[in-house]
């Protein structure tokens, strides 16, 4: 049962230079989410993704891109990396994107701008 | 409350205690109220997803209340164990808008052998 995974799980960027983190699930869930998490911080949601064809932004979206590829996949996009941008994050998805459904998580990447 | 409050930020128990910990939340416009339980270098696991005023829900040795008047919910865990040791996350939709779940900073659970 893979659920929700991610990738890459760890990785190290010059400021200035892009990358994507790669998501997908195999629950078949219309909601997908990126999120962040900071010590001492709560998970912080990026963008979410309420059904395929749709995404929106959340709390933190600056300096970030997504795309929901297909109802599978959810990437995420850093244009230019910078430190501020350094933490863990988390793609979830959910069977539909209210928030009385149960939200599942991948296994976190760790991501550190130097 | 404005926005989505745990306490305490740490804890630490010994063996066989039985612990709880408090989630505050803006008590109008409830939607739900999520708890998770993260281990470190894992993903956060769903525990709970309670929608009405009075819900109690129990999963082991672990139950949850839910108080949506005047916006709590307590976590319990009875006997702990050491595998219990993980932070406890709770999380409730707090901008108006049911899609997007605002996470409390969480409660680190340890528990002494």
């Amino acid at each position: 049962n893979a659920g929700v995974t991610q990738t890459p799980k760890f990785q190290v960027l010059k400021t200035g230079q892009s990358m994507t983190l790669q998501c997908a699930q195999d629950m078949n869930h219309n909601s997908m989410y990126w999120y962040r998490q900071d010590p001492g911080m709560g998970l912080r949601l990026i963008y979410y993704s309420a059904s395929e064809g749709t995404t929106d932004k959340g709390e933190v979206p600056n300096g970030y891109n997504v795309s929901r590829l297909n109802k599978r996949e959810f990437s995420l996009r850093l244009e230019s990396a910078a430190p501020s941008q350094t933490s863990v994050y988390f793609c979830a998805s959910s069977e539909s994107g209210t928030s009385g459904n149960t939200i599942y998580f991948g296994e976190g990447s760790w991501l550190t701008v130097v | 409350i404005l926005n989505v409050e745990q306490s305490p930020q740490s804890l630490h128990v010994q063996e066989g205690d039985s612990t709880n910990f408090t989630c505050s939340f803006p008590s109008s416009n409830f939607y739900a109220l999520h708890w998770y339980r993260w281990e470190t270098a894992k993903s956060p696991e769903a525990l709970f997803v309670m929608t009405l005023n009075g819900d109690e829900k129990k999963k082991g040795r672990i139950s949850a209340t839910l108080n949506t008047k005047e916006g709590y919910s307590y976590l319990y865990i009875k006997g702990s164990q050491p595998e219990d040791s993980a932070t406890y996350l709770c999380a409730s939709p707090v901008y108006g808008s049911a899609r997007q779940l605002t996470f409390g900073s969480g409660t680190q659970l340890t528990v002494l052998p």
